[in-house]
């Protein structure tokens, strides 16, 4: 079956500036997770979504946010870039508390 | 809160050489526990899994045993190849919580011919 696909896989944007990143999860998954992963504060959970409603949420400012529709894609999106929300932003889709499935990321770059 | 800490890297071995990656963790809770792989440009990939005490998880010639005496999960391959070049991350979630992966920092290993 599909794995999760995450796209754009690389973006650069200017500081400033908003993007939206989108995750499929596998075809059944309905939770979604996002992570923010960086060399100096590793991997960093960002928040996540169980059907359509964010359950839970990690510590970043409000500029970071995200949704879920009703077939379980979400979108994340940061607000006013900044040079630190370079990144490699990492989705994980989940039937369960048995395994987490990733994406291949987007890494994004903030000049 | 929950932790996990993994030893510091880079781990160098020659190939076939025996393999141990150390990972303590600190959980409220009962966690299950994984071991996550990325090789360079990708995402993770999971590596193997342990859910309750005394499991132990294993795939592709990896182990770890969860061990609730000593809070740990310690990563062994008896004979590493150079394809297994790549960052290790410990993990862990813990049931009755959301959907959420606290992880260690990595250990980056590289494996010489």
């Amino acid at each position: 079956k599909a794995g999760v696909t995450q796209t754009p896989r690389y973006l650069i944007k200017t500081r400033g500036q908003q993007v939206t990143l989108s995750c499929s999860p596998i075809s059944g998954h309905r939770s979604v997770s996002w992570y923010q992963q960086t060399p100096g504060q590793g991997l960093q959970f960002l928040f996540e979504y169980f059907s359509e409603t964010q359950r839970n949420k990690g510590n970043f400012p409000g500029r970071f946010s995200g949704r879920q529709f009703s077939n379980s894609r979400s979108e994340m999106n940061v607000s006013t870039l900044e040079l630190g929300d370079s990144a490699l932003y990492l989705c994980a889709s989940s039937a369960g508390h048995d395994g987490y499935t990733f994406g291949s990321g987007t890494r994004l770059t903030v000049v | 809160g929950n932790s996990v800490t993994q030893m510091e890297g880079p781990v160098t071995l020659s190939e076939e050489a025996f393999l141990t990656i150390n990972c303590t963790y600190t959980a409220t809770g009962y966690p299950s526990l994984f071991w996550y792989v990325q090789y360079p440009g990708e995402g993770l990939q999971l590596l193997l899994k342990a859910t309750k005490a005394d499991d132990k998880g294993s795939n592709k010639g990896f182990e770890a045993t969860y061990r609730k005496e000593t809070t740990s999960f310690h990563l062994e391959k008896g004979s590493v190849q150079v394809s297994d070049s790549a960052v290790y991350f410990c993990a862990l979630s813990v049931t009755g919580t959301a959907s959420k992966l606290t992880f260690g920092t990595g250990t980056r290993l590289q494996v010489t011919l």
